[in-house]
């Protein structure tokens, strides 16, 4: 079964703390891709990375790190030093090669960053 | 460059009624799909398209209807709208598998 985790409903930290998203996923897929989107209050759905299951390097963009983890079917976001624009929902999806042309998301994690 | 475009952004309905949902993209995707977003339950796969004239079940198809005459376009009809429909709706296309999709705006819809 195609399935994501997000056991984290809602995050509060105060700006410059770092915080981490977990995300769990499960699949019968040995190809498939992860991604991460954030909503901010605005509304939209922003692209913010994209895994596949064959490149476990973890990745850092600016104060955005990811950590994907196969043994432990996890792909982790982190933001470092957060800022009160980051306050958004975050989600994270699954896409599998083989199976299904479905993506499917987490509940989301509502991260609200106080100053 | 406009990506994918969802009109109407509001509307209110009455129980009963039905209305169409509409989605256009100028990315020329083949992949197309439509998504309901409920408090505490992320997004839902409603019905998706690999490409004109196919189209699919998501996860929660039950009182939507979709085609896909054309690359472009993906509309999705509410055959008899009921409160349990009350929602925001996103449309997404994407090139392929394992591609990052591109998202509508959304249209939030009440029903009454």
């Amino acid at each position: 079964a195609q399935k994501v985790t997000q056991a984290q409903t809602e995050i509060s930290v105060v700006e410059k703390e770092d915080v981490t998203l977990d995300c769990v996923y499960e699949t019968r897929d040995t190809t498939y891709y992860l991604f991460w989107y954030k909503q901010p209050p605005s509304g939209e759905l922003v692209f913010l990375i994209r895994r596949n299951s064959f490149d476990e390097q973890n990745e850092i963009s600016g104060r955005y790190s990811w950590n994907f983890q196969k043994s432990t079917s996890s792909f982790n976001f982190t933001i470092t030093a957060s800022q009160v624009v980051d306050s958004a929902v975050y989600f994270c999806a699954l896409s599998e090669a083989q199976y299904t042309d479905k993506l499917i998301f987490g509940t989301g994690t509502r991260l609200q960053v106080f100053p | 460059n406009a990506g994918v475009t969802q009109t109407p952004k509001f509307q209110v309905l009455k129980t009963g009624q039905s209305m169409t949902l509409q989605c256009a993209q100028d990315m020329n995707h083949e992949y197309m799909s439509w998504y309901r977003q409920d408090p505490g339950m992320g997004l839902r796969l409603i019905h998706y398209s690999v490409g004109a004239g196919i189209t699919d079940q998501g996860e929660v198809p039950n009182g939507y209807n979709v085609s896909r005459s054309t690359t472009e376009d993906f509309p999705l009809r509410l055959l008899s709208a009921a409160p349990s429909q009350t929602s925001v709706y996103f449309c997404a296309s994407f090139r392929d598998r394992g591609q990052p999709q591109h998202f509508g705006d959304g249209t939030r819809l009440s029903i009454l």
